[in-house]
């Protein structure tokens, strides 16, 4: 049968470089967003967070920043190790009574060392 | 455990037969997802039980898949004469309510219909 590739986006870093990874989301009444970390075989893996009050929101080696006005998510990662390689998603929470999360189509981070 | 976890972690089923996934839940959390993530793909919300309210159902893709939580713990989520397009990583998540959103997720059960 026909095989289907691995389509994701794909960032490739120096070990020891800072790497950013973005992300559009779709809806301007999403309040709350999430970055995920996912290895090969196993699932996701919180990150960080930042609620839409905030356009910055700082964690150890990680850095989220929301652009509300054109609806993006970064996640920036400092000093980039080879334990940080992997796929990263973000998600957004449309907010109201439900709290289930949209989440973007992923982006591969290979760190070379 | 500490965490969500998931079983099988691998099925393997005939197309057109039913199969049941299993999530326990972090013990204490009232809310649990359950997403599907195909091959590179995102992913993508099934459905979601908060407390004693009706679920959101809205991700199910068709009535040939289904959920049910026991006790507002563990929860079950089923597919009835399953095709080859529904192979795909089942991943279940919790999270302690709605106001605490952060979601842990399981490992995933990996799911081959032949």
């Amino acid at each position: 049968g026909e095989s289907v590739g691995l389509h994701l986006p794909t960032l490739s870093v120096q070990e020891g470089d800072n790497s950013i990874i973005n992300c559009a989301y779709s809806n301007s009444a999403s309040d709350y967003f999430i970055w995920y970390k996912q290895e090969s075989g196993k699932g996701p893996q919180f990150i960080i967070d930042i609620r839409s009050n905030m356009d910055k929101r700082q964690g150890q080696r990680v850095t989220v920043l929301l652009n509300k006005t054109v609806k993006h998510l970064s996640l920036q990662i400092a000093a980039t190790q080879p334990g940080d390689s992997a796929v990263y998603f973000c998600a957004e929470n449309f907010g109201g009574a439900t709290n289930k999360l949209i989440f973007g189509t992923g982006t591969l981070l290979a760190v070379q060392p | 455990g500490a965490g969500v976890s998931q079983s099988p972690s691998n099925k393997v089923t005939e197309k057109g037969k039913d199969v049941e996934l299993r999530c326990d839940p972090i013990s204490g959390h009232t809310a649990l997802y359950w997403y599907r993530q195909s091959l590179g793909q995102g992913l993508e919300f099934l459905i979601y039980f908060q407390g004693n309210s009706a679920p959101d159902k809205s991700g199910l893709p068709s009535d040939r898949f289904s959920a049910e939580r026991t006790g507002g713990s563990v929860s079950t989520l089923t597919i009835q004469r399953t095709q080859q397009e529904d192979s795909a990583v089942y991943l279940c998540a919790s999270s302690l309510d709605v106001v605490g959103r952060e979601q842990f997720f399981g490992p995933g059960t990996r799911l081959t219909v032949l």
